[in-house]
């Protein structure tokens, strides 16, 4: 089946305590993409990844790290986690983008609640 | 830059009534557009997409016509059960490697 899978899908902690959000895709994508979901705000990209080795900065990468060593990982890094990034996360995948643009499916994980006291 | 803008919700409605849900689009050129569905406790799924101008997309008993002359995309569906229950996004593509999303619009269907 394919899928995107996303781990922890609920997570508490505290100011400042490193964690990671880990992101895997089973269909051989290229690109992969973060975004975290607000109320009133609607999603809003992190980061993204065209492909192995190859990640940019999307809308809100502050506070935030990416990694792309294997083509299916995506791994989201808070290196010292703030309450202002107390979100739902999101990662998503799809065949590599033609011409800069997305033109199809775009598959996301079932999404990760952090809330950081 | 490109933004997309939607009606805000919730938008309620009985079961088997028409649905309209508004969507207006800023680009500076030809954006691909799309309707995202994301039913509780999960990740959003596609909906439907068009591509180019006086495109039509359908899936489920949903449609929506991409209207370059008005910049809309307005999302239909004829009569709703309450398993449409859920929050719609729209979101466009042009040029800038991700979708860019409007803010949601909670669909609440009741018997």
């Amino acid at each position: 089946e394919a899928q995107v899978t996303q781990n922890p899908r609920y997570l508490i902690t505290v100011t400042g305590k490193k964690l990671t959000v880990t992101c895997s895709q089973n269909m051989n994508h290229e690109y992969m993409s973060w975004y975290r979901q607000d109320p009133g705000l609607g999603l809003r990209q992190i980061y993204y990844s065209m492909n192995v080795e190859v990640t940019d900065k999307g809308d809100v990468p502050e506070g935030y790290k990416v990694s792309r060593k294997e083509k299916r990982n995506f791994p989201l890094i808070l290196e010292s986690p703030s309450p202002n990034q107390t979100s739902l996360y999101f990662c998503a995948s799809s065949a590599s983008p033609r011409g800069g643009r997305i033109t199809g499916e775009l598959f996301f994980g079932e999404g990760s609640r952090l809330t950081v006291l | 830059g490109d933004s997309v803008t939607q009606m805000e919700g919730p938008v309620t409605l009985s079961e088997e009534a028409f649905l309209t849900i508004n969507c207006t689009y800023t680009a500076t050129g030809y954006p691909s557009l799309f309707w995202y569905v994301q039913y509780p406790g999960e990740g959003l799924q596609l909906l439907l997409k068009a591509t180019k101008a006086d495109d039509k997309g359908s899936n489920k008993g949903f449609e929506a016509t991409y209207r370059k002359e008005t910049t809309s995309f307005h999302l239909e569906k004829g009569s709703v059960q309450v398993s449409d229950s859920a929050v719609y996004f729209c979101a466009l593509s042009e040029n800038t490697d991700k979708l860019i999303f409007g803010t949601g619009t909670r669909l609440q269907v009741f018997p």
